[in-house]
């Protein structure tokens, strides 16, 4: 069965104290691992989409990683603002898309 | 720029009731979703959309239908409501399948 798992589920960090969130996945064909930002209250905000093991993409102090069977948000000298949560996504199928339950990050001033 | 609008924003449903949810974007995107959100569970798509006139169903959909008359729109109905479809809707976009999707800003439903 496609599953998407997250975690950890919830992570309290300092500000400046550097940390990363994992998903791990089991899809028979990967088409892409997406990564998204939701605050409280909001819709999903898109971050990155990586699409092979080894690639690597950044935005700002966010950056995400993928291997064959999982993905790593890895956040540097996180601030106050980065708090959020944090979802990953996978398509089994076309048109299809698989969420985590998602990271809880806070990060305290 | 708008995005992608969700109304209405909050909705208390009784048992039995129905109602539609609208969705409308105004990015010309082809595609269009309808997820649930429920805590610990993550999004779940119900009904998707590859363009105008065209409607599919997701991952659950059982008790919801969809309709896409209009590019821009895209209805979601709850024909029947039942407290486990007590949830916060959201409706996406995308320009294409597997491509980054916008999202609304949600619609709390909650059914009594």
């Amino acid at each position: 069965e496609d599953q998407v798992t997250q975690s950890p589920e919830a992570l309290r960090l300092q500000e400046g104290e550097s940390s990363s969130l994992n998903c791990s996945y089991t899809v028979s064909g990967l088409r892409g691992l997406f990564w998204y930002r939701q605050d409280p209250g909001k819709g999903p905000e898109f971050l990155f989409t990586l699409y092979s093991a080894g690639e690597e993409k950044e935005k700002e102090r966010l950056k995400a990683t993928l291997t064959k069977k999982e993905s790593f948000l890895h956040i540097t000298a996180p601030k106050p603002e980065d708090s959020a949560t944090y979802l990953c996504a996978v398509p089994p199928y076309t048109n299809d898309m698989r969420f985590g339950a998602g990271t809880r990050l806070t990060v305290k001033p | 720029n708008a995005g992608v609008t969700q109304t209405p924003k909050f909705r208390v449903l009784k048992t039995g009731q129905s109602m539609t949810l609208l969705c409308a974007q105004d990015m010309n995107h082809e595609y269009m979703y309808w997820y649930r959100q429920d805590p610990g569970m993550g999004l779940r798509l119900i009904h998707y959309s590859v363009g105008e006139g065209t409607t599919a169903k997701g991952e659950v959909p059982d008790g919801y239908n969809v309709s896409r008359l209009k590019k821009q729109n895209f209805l979601l109905g709850l024909e029947s409501a039942a407290p486990s479809q007590t949830s916060v809707y959201f409706c996406a976009s995308s320009l294409r399948g597997n491509t980054e999707a916008f999202f609304g800003q949600g619609t709390r439903l909650t059914v009594v």
